[in-house]
């Protein structure tokens, strides 16, 4: 099983200032990676898709980049509507999921 | 526009068969893989397996023992049964479609399964 761990466990940070989370793999995944946005009460939404691809709709403040076994989330400017949590997820092998970033405000 | 609806019990008894439905609308189950997706309450994202319209299946190892997926076309519906349950399986359940470069990019709501006497 590939095991994804992401950091920091929470990030505390003001709207308006650059977000970068982290995800590393166990072994290496490629591409194969993407990132999800889970606000309380909802189902994640696709954000990042193939390390680097922003999804349909996607702002284009929201980045990813990395290949192999360490990846990046960069959130350019942060909105109020981006405090959330975040989660990275492999499809190299199976599907799994890291543990998530929580984005708070500061 | 596509939605995904899970339906099924919201309380199930330790040791019974937690069984849960989803359906789709407005878009055709063939042509994708779909997934069920777990979340327990107030932790991460556990995928459990997918199905393939054709219904070829690949299961999460760590619950393969206990799970069995389905699809039923005619319906444009996919079905999750997890065997044995324990308070351990206590989460919402999330169905979700492998769709962009296979990844989860439609999710259902998600539904509250409780496992309690």
């Amino acid at each position: 099983e590939i095991v994804l761990t992401q950091s920091p466990a929470t990030l505390s940070l003001s709207p308006g200032e650059r977000a970068t989370l982290s995800c590393r793999a166990s072994q290496s995944v490629s591409s194969y990676l993407a990132w999800y946005q889970q606000k309380p009460g909802q189902a994640p939404r696709l954000l990042i898709y193939d390390a680097s691809n922003r999804a349909t709709g996607i702002p284009a403040r929201f980045s990813g980049s990395g290949s192999g076994t360490d990846f990046t989330l960069t959130i350019s400017s942060l909105e109020p509507e981006d405090f959330a949590v975040y989660y990275c997820q492999q499809r190299s092998n199976w599907r799994t999921f890291g543990q998530g970033t929580k984005l708070e405000i500061k | 526009q596509v939605q995904l609806q899970e339906s099924g019990p919201g309380l199930v008894k330790p040791s019974e068969t937690l069984s849960l439905t989803c359906t789709v609308s407005d878009v055709s189950i063939s042509g994708y893989s779909w997934s069920w997706i777990r979340q327990p309450p107030g932790k991460g994202l556990e995928w459990i397996g997918y199905i393939y319209y054709s219904g070829s299946t690949n299961y999460n190892p760590s619950l393969k023992s206990r799970v069995t997926i389905s699809v039923d076309t005619s319906k444009n519906q996919f079905s999750l049964k997890l065997s044995s349950v324990t308070a351990a399986d206590t989460a919402v359940y999330y169905c979700a479609r492998d769709g962009l470069n296979w990844y989860f990019d439609l999710w259902g709501r998600g539904t509250l399964v409780t496992v309690s006497s």
